[in-house]
């Protein structure tokens, strides 16, 4: 069965600073990946996705993230983040022809000026 | 075009009442989903539907069923409310089953 672990509940950057969000996900094969925004009282907004490919991928909002097959992770990068990048994000995990996508249990980011 | 839309934003029932959860997207997506949110356990799937026609159930159905009305519509029923169903209901669409899917802005439910 397919599971996403997100280590960090909550994490404090000040504003400029780099940002690096964990995500570590269990699945037997190749997985399709996502990272997901969400703002207060918000819905969820797709960041960026990782079907196959290059293992770099770039979202939206500067954001980029990494997979590592070796390493079962799909961290979420950004090299200077703004006020307005605090929100809780989002890890999952989907499985090929399937249809569920399963959820980590989100990282709350503050950004402190 | 809207995305998807879900009604009503907020609503709070008494135990055992009964309410339907509406949600609509015009994106002419096969797949809709139905998750609840619940602080510190991330979005856990009640019911999804992958085309017109089809309902399956997803990791935490009980209590709740759901209709796939048309392409375009897919709604959640809870038939006699707990206190434990209190949560943020999203709806979720996706072109088809494995590709991103998109959600609504939810719905916030207090059962007392």
């Amino acid at each position: 069965a397919q599971s996403v672990t997100q280590p960090d509940i909550h994490i404090t950057v000040s504003e400029g600073a780099s940002l690096e969000l964990r995500c570590n996900y269990s699945y037997g094969a190749t997985p399709y990946l996502f990272w997901y925004v969400q703002s207060p009282g918000q819905g969820l907004q797709l960041l960026l996705k990782y079907f196959s490919g290059d293992t770099l991928v770039q979202g939206i909002k500067g954001f980029e993230a990494e997979f590592k097959r070796s390493q079962s992770s799909f961290n979420l990068r950004k090299p200077s983040v703004h006020w307005s990048d605090a929100a809780e994000y989002f890890c999952a995990v989907g499985a090929r022809y399937g249809n569920k996508l399963v959820f980590g249990a989100g990282t709350i980011l503050r950004v402190k000026s | 075009n809207a995305g998807v839309t879900q009604t009503p934003k907020f609503q709070v029932l008494k135990t055992g009442q009964s309410m339907t959860l509406q949600c609509a997207q015009d994106m002419n997506h096969n797949s809709m989903y139905w998750y609840r949110q619940d602080p510190g356990m991330g979005l856990r799937l009640i019911y999804y539907s992958a085309s017109e026609g089809t309902t399956d159930k997803g990791e935490v159905p009980n209590g709740y069923n759901v209709s796939r009305l048309n392409k375009r519509e897919f709604s959640l029923r809870l038939e006699s409310a707990a206190p434990s169903q209190t949560s943020v209901y999203f709806c979720a669409s996706s072109e088809d089953s494995f590709y991103e899917q998109y959600f609504g802005p939810g719905t916030r439910l207090t059962v007392t």
